[in-house]
């Protein structure tokens, strides 16, 4: 069975720091990689997707890596900014099913 | 396209009561997911259709949940009758295809008193 899991589960930093989230996962036999971000009482909005073939993909100031064969994604963030306070979770898609989900990663950036 | 759309946003009911969640899904998406968020256990997959067909309903907690898609622009989640245990954030999704990008609507804050 499939399982997600991200560290740390909370993160604060000053605003201007780059940053990393991690994002791991027990079965490689993935499609691709999902980063969402949730922000509090909203939906979940997709930032970045990466096909199993991919090992980057970037957006604006958001990379996202992923290396199936060690079960890892991460989101590096740079320069972050206030704006970015959020809930970032990564989901993997496995077959004969849905998205399976992370607990997620709650960032807080002070100005 | 407006996006999913869910309603009601908030719902407020007695226990044993039966509740009716609602989605319309984007436009040309073939799979509609429904999810239930809880601080302790996260996004749950509750089912999931393909062209409004159930294909994995294992995550429906039980008989108490029932979930249709009559057409591909609209689907229900009901429970009769509710619990507080229910209360959770329950969010529509859709995507074109399974393994693509899924876009969530906003979610149904149920509570259940």
């Amino acid at each position: 069975k499939q399982e997600v899991t991200q560290i740390p589960a909370a993160l604060s930093v000053p605003e201007g720091e780059n940053l990393v989230l991690n994002c791991s996962f027990t079965d490689s036999a993935i499609y691709n990689l999902q980063w969402f971000r949730q922000d509090p009482g909203k939906g979940l909005t997709s930032l970045l997707l990466i096909q199993s073939s991919q090992r980057e993909q970037t957006s604006g100031r958001l990379n996202a890596s992923l290396d199936k064969s060690s079960g890892r994604s991460t989101l590096y963030i740079a320069a972050s900014q206030p704006g970015d306070s959020a809930t970032y979770l990564c989901a993997v898609p496995m077959a004969g099913t849905a998205l399976i989900f992370g607990k997620g990663t709650t960032l807080s950036v002070s100005s | 396209d407006a996006g999913v759309i869910q309603s009601p946003r908030h719902e407020v009911t007695e226990m044993g009561q039966e509740v009716t969640l609602r989605c319309k899904p984007i436009s040309g998406h073939d799979y509609l997911f429904w999810y239930r968020q809880t601080m302790m256990r996260g996004l749950e997959l509750l089912i999931y259709f393909n062209n409004n067909v159930p294909i994995d309903d294992s995550g429906m907690p039980e008989d108490r949940f029932s979930a249709k898609m009559p057409n591909a622009s609209f689907s229900t989640l009901k429970i009769q009758p509710s619990e507080p245990r229910d209360s959770a954030v329950y969010f529509c999704a859709s995507s074109f295809l399974r393994d693509t990008e899924a876009f969530f609507g906003q979610g149904t804050r149920l509570t259940v008193v």
